[in-house]
């Protein structure tokens, strides 16, 4: 148990629509990255909020964003949903604006869009 | 982007032999760490080694780095069922700075 929580844990939605998925970071934790895991391939590094502000960008879209709100937890917003777009994603939360240490991961939510 | 690439992509052995994972990765790093992910779960983070480090231990975990050829190793000693999941490779992408690269993965099986 990390104690990082997200939610919904699975849910379906269809192409066009848009979708947010929260996650709550471990106590102690001001930095949030979102990862984007397609099945049998590793995770894509999304984006980071570190105290409320974006803090790195991977090569994903505008229509993915996100929320960083000021206990630490945070959203990911996907709009427009494309049926690439399926996928378990992933929030993991750590200390400090720089990746110099461990990632502490929720178990996912997993995203079907039909 | 993907820094790191596993290797193998799948290994199956006995319960009780040794399992070894490789993973290259292409720019410079600070540090590599190993995550493992039972299936469809969350990736749980096992060791870390910094760029200054050549080998590292823990428990049945023994972790190499050789930075001028930029690959690591994970050996899994006296494996057990249990071991068996999805083992990734991530390294900080230098210029970078906030985010850990994940390489694809080794799939491994333990057999009883």
């Amino acid at each position: 148990e990390t104690g990082v929580t997200q939610s919904p844990t699975h849910l379906i939605k269809t192409r066009g629509q848009q979708v947010t998925l929260r996650c709550s970071s471990q106590s102690g934790h001001n930095t949030v990255s979102w990862y984007q895991q397609a099945l049998g391939q590793g995770p894509q590094f999304i984006f980071q909020y570190y105290r409320e502000e974006e803090n790195g960008r991977g090569n994903f879209p505008p229509r993915f964003s996100g929320l960083q709100f000021p206990n630490y937890s945070s959203e990911l917003n996907v709009n427009a949903l494309e049926l690439d777009d399926s996928a378990l994603y992933l929030c993991a939360s750590s200390s400090g604006s720089v990746n110099t240490g461990e990632l502490f991961f929720g178990e996912g939510s997993r995203l079907t869009v039909l | 982007s993907q820094q790191g690439e596993e290797d193998p992509q799948a290994l199956s052995i006995q319960e009780g032999e040794n399992a070894t994972m490789n993973c290259s990765y292409k720019t410079s790093i600070n540090n590599l760490q190993w995550y493992r992910q039972n299936s469809g779960r969350g990736l749980v983070h096992l060791i870390l080694i910094r760029s200054n480090e050549r080998e590292k231990h823990s428990g049945r975990l023994r972790v190499t780095l050789d930075t001028s050829k930029k690959s690591s190793s994970l050996l899994i000693t006296a494996s057990r069922a249990a071991d068996t999941a999805s083992y990734f490779c991530a390294t900080d992408e230098y210029q970078a700075g906030t985010a850990l690269i994940f390489g694809k993965g080794t799939t491994l099986s333990v057999s009883s």
